[in-house]
């Protein structure tokens, strides 16, 4: 089964809006990690933030983690349709080892001009 | 993008032969991944090396082989292919694995086709 699981799978929102996924999860974690993936093309890692931590910014983006819910939520803001991929969250699992992190399925987002 | 690259980028196939895909890096990382991505099933993870001659499986290894002689290159080999295999393969690469430090990195994937 799936440690990270984001929703909603698909989100249609107009341009300058902001966009909210969320990402649950299902056993405890060092680091939970956002990335994003363009068609046809390889992850980027956007931002992480680590277990002791409840908030961050990067830029646009704003990511929260509440490890009592096993939850986080990835915000961007006034967005464009530049931001149009699928993000993804991925989880690194307290006491997991070299082979790193687990990842969702995503949330494709399509940014309308 | 960091520097990793993967090749070939397509390849078609027919079921029943030997494929091997390669994943090069120039970063000196010492962590590599290869994933494969499906629709419906997200990234999942077939096998890791976490050095030079170390390697293990990850969820969805059966059918797939990996070797790493050098630090930059990771081969992944599916030795007689399945239609199943069909499939877009990742590389990863992870300079650490150490909490706060783990981020990965991947290439541009490589789209294989078995008929």
């Amino acid at each position: 089964s799936q440690q990270g699981e984001e929703d909603p799978q698909a989100l249609s929102i107009q341009e300058g809006e902001n966009a909210t996924m969320n990402c649950s999860y299902k056993t405890s974690i060092n680091n939970l990690q956002w990335y994003r993936q363009n068609s046809g093309r390889g992850l980027v890692h956007l931002i992480l933030i680590r277990s002791n931590e409840r908030e961050k910014h990067s830029g646009r983006l704003r990511v929260t983690l509440d490890t009592s819910k096993k939850s986080s939520s990835l915000l961007i803001t006034a967005s464009r349709a530049a931001d149009t991929a699928s993000y993804f969250c991925a989880t690194d699992i307290r006491g997991g080892g070299a082979d790193g992190l687990t990842f969702g399925k995503g949330t494709h987002l399509i940014i309308q001009p | 993008d960091a520097g990793i690259t993967q090749s070939p980028r397509h390849k078609v196939t027919e079921t029943g032969t030997p494929v091997t895909l390669r994943c090069h890096q120039t970063e000196n990382h010492r962590y590599m991944y290869w994933y494969r991505q499906d629709p419906g099933h997200g990234l999942r993870l077939i096998h890791y090396s976490y050095g030079v001659k170390d390697t293990d499986k990850g969820e969805v290894s059966d059918g797939y082989s990996v070797s790493r002689s050098k630090t930059e290159d990771f081969l992944l080999t599916l030795e007689s292919a399945t239609s199943s295999q069909t499939s877009v393969y990742f590389c990863a690469i992870s300079e650490s694995i150490k909490r706060g430090n783990n981020e990965q990195f991947f290439g541009p994937g490589t789209r294989l086709t078995v008929l």
